[in-house]
């Protein structure tokens, strides 16, 4: 089975910074990637899909980019409605899916 | 709209049985693959099963494989989880998606609750 490694598991930063949350797969997979976020109590919303195309309705401060193993998550200009984690996900190339184990992006 | 509500989350005893559904609307459901997923308290999430819109294919997780079964009614609308020998591992929040293009869940349900506890 297909493994996906997010990193950090955590992180803190300032409003308006500039954020990366890397996603890494244990084999090809070559753009079938996505993201999602989850605030507490909440279900998990998608924003990301096949890498880089952003789900309608979703800020355009969230992007995605990658291709292979290699993919990452980039909020512009960080706001204080996204303290929230984060999922990538792939589901595809296999019948199975695999889910990264998150990362919680925490406002300063 | 599109609309996803699940029921039937209760508590029960270990080794016993439940039977989730997730009432879709606001979409055509015979064209969707739909998906269930898990998240234990405090934990991340974990894919449970896929179903195709056939019916026909569905695919599990290990650690439900033989236990639980994925099933869908086209004339009600609606998407099941049939969850026997369960186990204290299974205690989650369960989740029904659709699943979407590039097979990413674009919508979920708000979620039901499943505890296993004697």
């Amino acid at each position: 089975d297909i493994q996906m490694t997010q990193s950090p598991s955590s992180l803190s930063a300032s409003v308006g910074d500039r954020v990366t949350i890397t996603c890494r797969a244990s084999q090809s997979i070559s753009t079938y990637l996505n993201w999602y976020q989850q605030k507490p109590g909440k279900a998990p919303k998608l924003l990301i899909y096949a890498a880089s195309s952003l789900q309608s309705g979703v800020p355009s401060r969230f992007s995605g980019s990658g291709s292979g193993t290699d993919f990452t998550l980039t909020i512009s200009r960080l706001q204080p409605e996204d303290s929230a984690i984060y999922y990538c996900q792939h589901c595809y190339s296999s019948p199975t899916c695999t889910f990264g184990q998150g990362t919680k992006v925490e406002i300063k | 709209e599109v609309q996803l509500v699940e029921s039937g989350g209760d508590l029960v005893q270990p080794g016993g049985s439940l039977r989730l559904s997730c009432a879709a609307s606001g979409f055509t459901f015979s064209g969707y693959r739909m998906t269930w997923v898990r998240q234990a308290p405090g934990k991340g999430l974990e894919w449970v099963a896929n179903i195709d819109q056939d019916g026909n294919g569905k695919f599990y997780v290990d650690s439900v494989k033989g236990r639980f079964t994925i099933s869908r009614d086209e004339a009600k609308n609606s998407l099941y989880l049939q969850m026997n020998s369960l186990r204290a591992e299974d205690t989650a929040v369960y989740y029904c998606a659709r699943i979407g293009g590039a097979s990413a869940f674009d919508y979920w349900g708000q979620g039901t609750l499943v505890t296993v506890s004697s």
